[in-house]
């Protein structure tokens, strides 16, 4: 079946370093791909998303690029921000059920000043 | 403002009590969701509505109950709560047909303590 798989967190930086968050996928055919946010006691925003391989979905300096061949969709920042800290869910849309989002467990990143 | 609300925030219950978790979404959407957090496994959705009067099973419904009598609410129902529900729990809406559709809108969550 459907499902997704996050690096292992929490993931602690300085601010200014760069972030990587990996994430891959296992689906039948080509589902759309999703980063969500979630900063302390709030729920999930959307952050960014692709829709077909090879796209590249940005927002608030994150970047994710949907990679086919190797099944990931891999969140990147170059300068991270104290403002930053949350914790990120990679995820995907299955066709099945509502078409309803598959995610991952969720990584927590920290930002130091 | 385009928002979901939930209501309790928080709350603490014994077992065996009922519970109603409410959520009320303002943007006319079709579809609604329930999602429960837990760490380590991220979110698995509990149930679904594509519509009024139409809800589905998601991955882990055991033990919940849904309804979708208004379009704007779905609340969600524990009939004898158990401490494995213990939880924070999410609702979840979005349009359905349209090339805005793939945003989900969650509500702020609601963290269950069941004793």
């Amino acid at each position: 079946g459907n499902s997704v798989t996050q690096m292992e967190g929490p993931v602690t930086l300085s601010e200014e370093a760069f972030l990587t968050i990996n994430c891959t996928y296992t689906a039948t055919g080509y589902p759309s791909l999703f980063w969500y946010v979630q900063y302390p006691g709030e729920g999930l925003q959307l952050l960014l998303k692709a829709t077909k391989a090879d796209d590249k979905g940005s927002n608030k300096g994150f970047e994710a690029t949907y990679r086919k061949e190797t099944t990931s969709f891999h969140l990147e920042k170059g300068s991270v921000q104290v403002s930053d800290s949350a914790v990120y869910f990679c995820a995907l849309r299955s066709y099945n059920q509502g078409g309803k989002l598959i995610f991952g467990q969720g990584t927590e990143l920290s930002v130091k000043p | 403002e385009a928002q979901v609300t939930q209501n309790p925030r928080y709350l603490i219950t014994v077992t065996g009590k009922k519970l109603t978790v409410t959520c009320s979404q303002n943007m006319n959407h079709e579809y609604m969701s329930w999602y429960r957090q837990d760490p380590g496994l991220g979110l698995r959705q509990i149930y679904y509505s594509m519509n009024v009067e139409v809800t589905d099973k998601g991955d882990v419904p055991e033990g919940y109950k849904v309804s979708r009598k208004e379009k704007r609410n779905f609340p969600l129902i524990l009939e004898s709560p158990s401490p494995n529900q213990t939880s924070l729990y999410f609702c979840a809406s979005r349009e359905i047909g349209t090339a805005t559709n793939e945003k989900l809108f969650f509500g702020s969550g609601t963290q269950l303590s069941v004793l």
